[in-house]
């Protein structure tokens, strides 16, 4: 799993209630990167870093923000979530010309 | 639109029996193409990598195959196993992207005894 871990793993909420969403690594990798998977899609890029303070968004990027205050933790942040934001959400480092992917948090908005 | 293509959706077959798993695509500029594995609840593996001037890379039962010129790619999976029953996804890399990656919807594969 390459050092990767993701919190909460599973996590319900309310319509219009913010939601963070925590990747941490262990190994001091540069990019970082926020994904989310739904069904009848492929995996989709939200956002992701570059280094530390440094982000860019992904092709669905609205409804979401991110921050990298440190190295190995990249924040997923949905300031008030809507249904159409449940999905299950991946993390991932680069390292060696490969993504190695977290084990994901599948989030549910009711 | 999806600039990659996977077939079949879904495939069901028999333990020990070989299949191949299809992907096309439409990227370019094209600089890699990569397979990974899904298990249920879990997140992506990579299975294999190709940039374009390979044609053919393995992985113990795994044979990734890639033609440039068509932009098409198998997965070809050798004597199956339960533990092949996976989600096989199809990424393509683009060569000025900033490591920008597109995803196939998968092909979901059910091994049965």
């Amino acid at each position: 799993d390459a050092g990767i871990t993701q919190s909460p793993r599973h996590k319900v909420t309310e319509t219009g209630t913010p939601v963070t969403l925590r990747c941490h690594q262990t190994e001091n990798h540069r990019y970082m990167y926020w994904y989310r998977q739904d069904p009848g899609h492929g995996l989709r890029l939200i956002h992701y870093s570059y280094g530390v303070k440094d982000t860019d968004k992904g092709e669905v990027s609205d409804g979401y923000s991110v921050s990298r205050s440190k190295t190995e933790d990249f924040l997923l942040t949905l300031e008030s979530a809507t249904s159409s934001q449940t999905s299950v959400y991946f993390c991932a480092i680069r390292a060696n010309n490969e993504q190695f992917f977290g084990p994901g948090t599948r989030l549910t908005v009711l | 639109k999806n600039q990659v293509e996977q077939s079949p959706q879904s495939l069901i077959i028999l333990e020990g029996k070989n299949c191949t798993l299809q992907c096309n695509y439409t990227v370019s500029p094209f600089s890699n193409l990569r397979w990974y594995k899904q298990d249920t609840g879990r997140g992506p593996v990579s299975l294999t990598i190709m940039t374009f001037s390979e044609n053919t890379k393995s992985n113990g039962r795994y044979t990734a195959t890639l033609d440039a010129d068509t932009k098409q790619s198998s997965l070809h999976i050798t004597a199956s196993q339960l533990s092949d029953s996976a989600s096989y996804i199809c990424v393509v890399s683009l060569s000025n992207s900033g490591y920008a990656l597109n995803f196939g919807k998968g092909t979901s594969l059910l091994v049965t005894p």
